[in-house]
């Protein structure tokens, strides 16, 4: 049974700091990994989709990558601000309508 | 595209009622899934349509929910009777999928808030 953790539950940074959340999975036979965003009280935003013959994605100041062998995935985000504070969460995708999600890691950029 | 529609926004509903939530996935995506989420379990897949045929529906609690997807543009998640710990935020979401090689990752609607009192 694929298992996502995502750590840290929780991460305040200042502004302007370069960070990366985790994400790990337990089962490299994934066909891709999502990451997503969620405000309080709001539905999910897909940020980055890597699709399991990819290393990595990037869009803007976010870049995800994606290390199946090791059962890894990182979302690095680049000039932090306090418009980043969300929740984020990975998924991955084993086949066909299997998918696990992490717990998300809330994520906090003070000014 | 107007994205993933669902509706309502908020439900409050006393224990005992029927709820009916509702979907309009995105033209041209093939799949559909019901998420429900809670602070205590987050986000659990209910049931997942490919093709507008259930696929798996292990997912759903018990036989007080039910969901139908009469066409590709629709769909609806009943809850008949509803109890206090059907409490959650229950999303609605759609893929196109393209086979085990490719697909293009999950667009989710903006939940629909469930509060049974």
């Amino acid at each position: 049974k694929q298992e996502v953790t995502q750590i840290p539950a929780a991460l305040s940074v200042p502004e302007g700091e370069n960070l990366v959340l985790n994400c790990s999975f337990t089962d490299s036979a994934i066909y891709n990994l999502q990451w997503f965003r969620q405000d309080p009280g709001k539905g999910l935003t897909s940020l980055l989709l890597i699709q399991s013959s990819q290393r990595e994605q990037t869009s803007g100041r976010l870049n995800a990558s994606l290390d199946k062998s090791s059962g890894r995935s990182t979302l690095y985000i680049a000039a932090s601000q306090p418009g980043d504070s969300a929740t984020y969460l990975c998924a991955v995708h084993t086949n066909a309508g299997k998918s696990t999600f992490g717990d998300g890691t809330t994520l906090t950029v003070k000014p | 595209d107007a994205g993933v529609i669902q509706s309502p926004r908020h439900e409050v509903t006393e224990m005992g009622q029927e709820v009916t939530l509702r979907c309009k996935p995105i033209s041209g995506h093939n799949s559909l899934f019901w998420y429900r989420q809670t602070m205590m379990r987050g986000l659990e897949l209910l049931i997942y349509f490919n093709n507008n045929v259930p696929i798996d529906d292990s997912g759903m609690p018990e036989d007080r929910f039910s969901a139908k997807m009469p066409n590709a543009s629709f769909s609806t998640l009943k809850i008949q009777p509803s109890e206090p710990r059907d409490s959650a935020v229950y999303f609605c979401a759609s893929r196109k999928e393209m086979g085990l090689t490719r697909d293009y990752g999950y667009t989710f609607g903006s939940g629909t808030r469930l509060t049974v009192v």
